[in-house]
């Protein structure tokens, strides 16, 4: 299946700073998640954006949605050493229940 | 609340073993579950979905006689490797959604195999 792009596919920051990661896909979709990896562990997720919404927060995190560019972006303020993960972006393509995952962005945080 | 158990988190055997992964769902019912495989700095990719008492669908390009897919209960799917190979070596996940069938769909923490 194909899946979105993701962009930056690194991203290296200072700790404090804001990381900002962008998501592209291709079909329709109901939702768009973030998901987040650390090295060798399964998904942890983060939030979820209808296809309704424009813009989301939780916490340090917040995403936007502009479904006429099938774009996404998720945004961590104030970053800590403990962000350093990997972030995936998933789309239900076209109301599917299966997900289909961006190729993912891996931030490091640099204390 | 939403746990998802996936055992064992790691497994290393002999080429031509078969192995057994088990993904279960600890405190809710999962009518579906999904099975992914993932390579070094790579994304996920769907292997196939799970549904209670019947046969899984898998994606296109995986083997359905390779990697047997059983979910003979709400909590429970397993996914067991056939006469692995060193090509088969890597980590696989599972993840499941509530009986509800919303998402998000709730991760395992993977399991790594290595085929010697």
């Amino acid at each position: 299946s194909q899946q979105g792009e993701e962009d930056p596919q690194a991203l290296s920051i200072q700790e404090g700073e804001n990381a900002t990661m962008n998501c592209s896909y291709k079909t329709s979709i109901n939702n768009l998640q973030w998901y987040r990896q650390n090295s060798g562990r399964g998904l942890v997720h983060l939030i979820l954006i209808r296809s309704n919404e424009r813009e989301k927060h939780s916490g340090r995190l917040r995403v936007t949605l502009d479904t006429s560019k099938k774009s996404s972006s998720l945004l961590i303020t104030a970053s800590r050493a403990a962000d350093t993960a990997s972030y995936f972006c998933a789309t239900d393509a076209e109301g599917a229940q299966k997900l289909v995952f961006g190729q993912g962005t891996r931030l490091t945080i640099n204390p | 609340g939403a746990v998802v158990s996936q055992h064992p988190s790691w497994v290393i055997c002999k080429s031509g073993t078969s192995v057994k992964i088990e993904c279960r769902s600890l405190d809710f019912q999962a009518t579906t579950m999904f099975w992914y495989r993932q390579f070094p700095k790579q994304s996920l990719m769907l292997m196939a979905t799970s549904n209670e008492g019947s046969k899984a669908t898998y994606e296109q390009g995986v083997e359905k006689d390779k990697f047997l897919i059983n979910h003979a209960s709400l909590t429970l799917s397993t996914l067991t490797v056939t006469s692995a190979h060193p090509e088969d070596s890597s980590f696989y996940i599972c993840s499941a959604l509530t009986h509800l069938g919303h998402q998000p769909q709730h991760f395992g923490d993977g399991t790594r195999l290595s085929i010697l």
